[in-house]
């Protein structure tokens, strides 16, 4: 059972275009959505997190903006740029954050 | 540099014959986590301990073992692998300041059990 869905598994978007995408949840018990980026031959890295007391998040061209009645959670890209190349997940914890569930992942590719 | 190391980066191994995957931290962090990535299923967690002696398992547990005994080391070991188990994995570390304290990820094992 996925706990958190992803989408989509793939995208191409030209350089200086927004790119968007998708999670969505279950479990309501989830206080804690990350995503972390990940570039070819390395381990994720966390890009930026959101609680869901908040309904947007920013950090420079990157956004989350989070529905907690939707349980959805979004990762927008501005001014897409090609080292932005990379794998996105999404992630969902809760408690103690001992457990984190990832998302599917979403492999982004900026042409310019 | 902090860093999470793990070794072998590269592993080619027959059924049935244990290996161990190591994974060391130097950042002193309680929490250390092993995950495996396939394709079209991201990112899953194998087991995790929240510190010393204290392990508890994820999602995908079945086939695994690890252990905690020192804070910095948390050993992945595979008594008997199978080939289900070719997969890229993932050892985490994280400080337990508060819930923004993110997993710092190594660089991550390939596996391929024949």
């Amino acid at each position: 059972q996925q706990q958190v869905k992803q989408s989509p598994q793939s995208l191409i978007v030209q350089k200086g275009g927004i790119s968007i995408i998708n999670c969505a949840y279950e479990n309501t018990a989830f206080d804690y959505f990350p995503w972390y980026q990940q570039f070819p031959g390395k381990g994720p890295a966390l890009l930026i997190a959101i609680r869901p007391d908040v309904s947007e998040k920013k950090e420079g061209r990157f956004t989350i903006s989070f529905n907690k009645s939707a349980k959805q959670f979004s990762l927008h890209i501005m001014d897409s740029q090609p080292g932005d190349s990379a794998t996105y997940f999404c992630a969902a914890s809760s408690g103690g954050y001992q457990k984190v569930t990832f998302g599917i992942g979403t492999k982004l590719q900026v042409i310019p | 540099e902090a860093q999470v190391t793990q070794n072998p980066r590269y592993l080619i191994t027959v059924t049935g014959k244990k290996l161990t995957v190591t994974c060391s931290q130097n950042m002193n962090h309680e929490y250390m986590s092993w995950y495996r990535q396939d394709p079209g299923l991201g990112l899953r967690q194998i087991y995790y301990s929240m510190n010393v002696e204290v392990t508890d398992k994820g999602d995908v547990p079945e086939g695994y073992k690890v252990s905690r005994k020192e804070k910095r080391n948390f050993p992945l070991i595979l008594e008997s692998p199978s080939p289900n188990q070719t997969s890229l994995y993932f050892c985490a570390s994280r400080a337990e300041t508060g819930f923004n304290s993110p997993l710092h990820f190594g660089n991550g094992t390939r596996l391929t059990v024949t």
